[in-house]
């Protein structure tokens, strides 16, 4: 049961390039979401998925896409990297948040190893 | 919109001693709240999510309470130990919401 993967866990972009950070999870979560995390700052959603098909914008969504064709992956494209999205990214997964539709008590997220990029 | 508050300010504590770190919410209440444990270099680890119709969770050295009338969630950790030197960061749900949003985490330092 490896949890959370994401890859890659090192990456450096130039300015304008776009690429593609994976993140996959093993636990058959529905609830799937991407954090960015700045020195000093916390973490700040950039895209969230609450089931397969589905996905919302969270604070950040600039300069980033997501999609959900399978319950178990969730990729976050960017698409034409700035230095400004120089960051670590998280990838998290729970279950369910959101009982109503779940069905389920909110349980924590698992959050992956992170990728820690740069943009120059 | 929602504001979550956490001490910005590192907290430093002497080992054995209980560390409490507060979280501070406004405007909506939150259908429950979630902690979480945070290493340099390393994601978040879930530590405890406890609901609005609970005043108190413990989990071994841990506890957590929630005051929806001060909109303040506590964290304690007793018998401290270096240890649990880490980043805390606490994250509230809404049942309206299908989004966490974090706090920015307060910073704890125990000393042996």
């Amino acid at each position: 049961n490896a949890g959370v993967t994401q890859t890659p866990k090192f990456q450096v972009l130039k300015t304008g390039q776009s690429m593609t950070l994976q993140c996959a999870q093993d636990m058959n979560h529905e609830y799937m979401s991407w954090y960015r995390q700045d020195p000093g700052m916390g973490l700040r959603l950039i895209h969230y998925s609450v089931g397969a098909g589905i996905t919302d914008q969270g604070e950040v969504p600039n300069g980033y896409n997501v999609s959900r064709s399978t319950t178990e992956d969730f990729p976050l494209r960017l698409l034409s990297a700035a230095p400004s999205q120089t960051s670590v990214y998280f990838c998290a997964s729970s279950y369910g948040i959101y009982p109503q539709l779940t069905g389920k008590d909110p349980g924590g997220y698992t959050f992956g190893s992170g990728t820690r990029l740069t943009v120059v | 919109s929602q504001k979550i508050e956490q001490n910005s300010e590192a907290l430093n504590i002497q080992e054995g001693k209980t560390a409490t770190l507060t979280c501070n919410y406004t405007n909506y209440s939150p259908a429950y709240l979630q902690w979480y444990r945070q290493d340099p270099g390393r994601g978040p680890v879930f530590l405890l999510l406890i609901r609005e119709n609970e005043k108190e969770k413990r989990k071994e050295r841990l506890k957590v309470t929630f005051d929806t009338t001060l909109k303040q969630s506590l964290f304690h950790i007793t018998a401290s130990q270096p240890a649990d030197s880490a980043t805390y960061l606490c994250a509230p749900g809404y049942s309206s919401a299908s989004k966490i949003i974090f706090g920015s985490g307060t910073r704890l330092s125990i000393r042996p």
